[in-house]
């Protein structure tokens, strides 16, 4: 069983904290995302990662870094939380063919308070 | 960046009626994905779509994808409590974009 995982389901920080969110993954995917998630929204894309060390902007990256430093870990970065950042944020993974499934974690869900 | 649009944004139906939400590209798609998220949950992957006019069926479901790949949709025939949830479509793009999902909502 593919198993991504995020490393926390809730979290509260203050505006202005740096905010790490983490997500690892057990299958040796290529591809590794993040969204976010608000209500009408959808899901929209932070960043991509295809490769260690390799990210790609998606259509929301202002606010947000990432860091792939190893395979299997795709970290998410708020440099400067603020309250227009409290939301449903997802990682998920897929081999490098995209013409395949994505597997998502079970999301963290952010306060900025 | 790619727009991937989804058509309606809130559906609530009756038990036993059917359901349909659509997804619809600006440029062309090489595959598109449709996933279910269930409250409370993530998503998760139900299809993949790849061929212009391809349909595809799983038990109630069908999925069609638009002879020129711009456009698709899922049908739940006959739709149970079981079927509640947000469907998402997804277009590559080489990234994975997703629409602004279908929430569907079915009472007993």
């Amino acid at each position: 069983d593919v198993k991504v995982t995020q490393s926390s389901r809730y979290l509260v920080k203050r505006t202005g904290e740096k905010v790490f969110l983490e997500c690892v993954q057990d299958m040796d995917h290529e591809n590794m995302f993040w969204y976010r998630q608000d209500p009408g929204l959808g899901l929209r894309l932070i960043y991509f990662s295809y490769d260690v060390k390799m990210k790609e902007k998606g259509d929301i990256p202002e606010g947000y870094s990432v860091s792939r430093e190893k395979k299997e870990r795709f970290s998410l970065i708020l440099e400067s939380a603020s309250t227009n950042q409290t939301s449903m944020y997802l990682c998920a993974s897929s081999i490098q063919d995209l013409n395949t499934e994505a597997f998502f974690g079970q999301g963290t869900r952010l306060t900025v308070v | 960046g790619q727009q991937v649009m989804q058509i309606p944004q809130y559906q609530h139906v009756q038990e036993g009626e059917d359901f349909t939400t659509y997804c619809n590209s600006s440029t062309t798609l090489s595959n598109i994905q449709w996933y279910k998220q269930r409250p409370g949950g993530h998503p998760v992957f139900l299809i993949q779509l790849v061929k212009s006019g391809e349909v595809k069926k799983q038990k109630r479901l069908t999925f069609q994808f638009g002879e020129a790949k711009k456009n698709s949709s899922l049908h739940i025939t006959a739709t149970q409590t079981t079927d509640v949830g947000t469907y998402f479509c997804a277009g590559d793009f080489n990234k994975f974009y997703f629409g602004s999902g279908t929430k569907l909502n079915v009472k007993p």
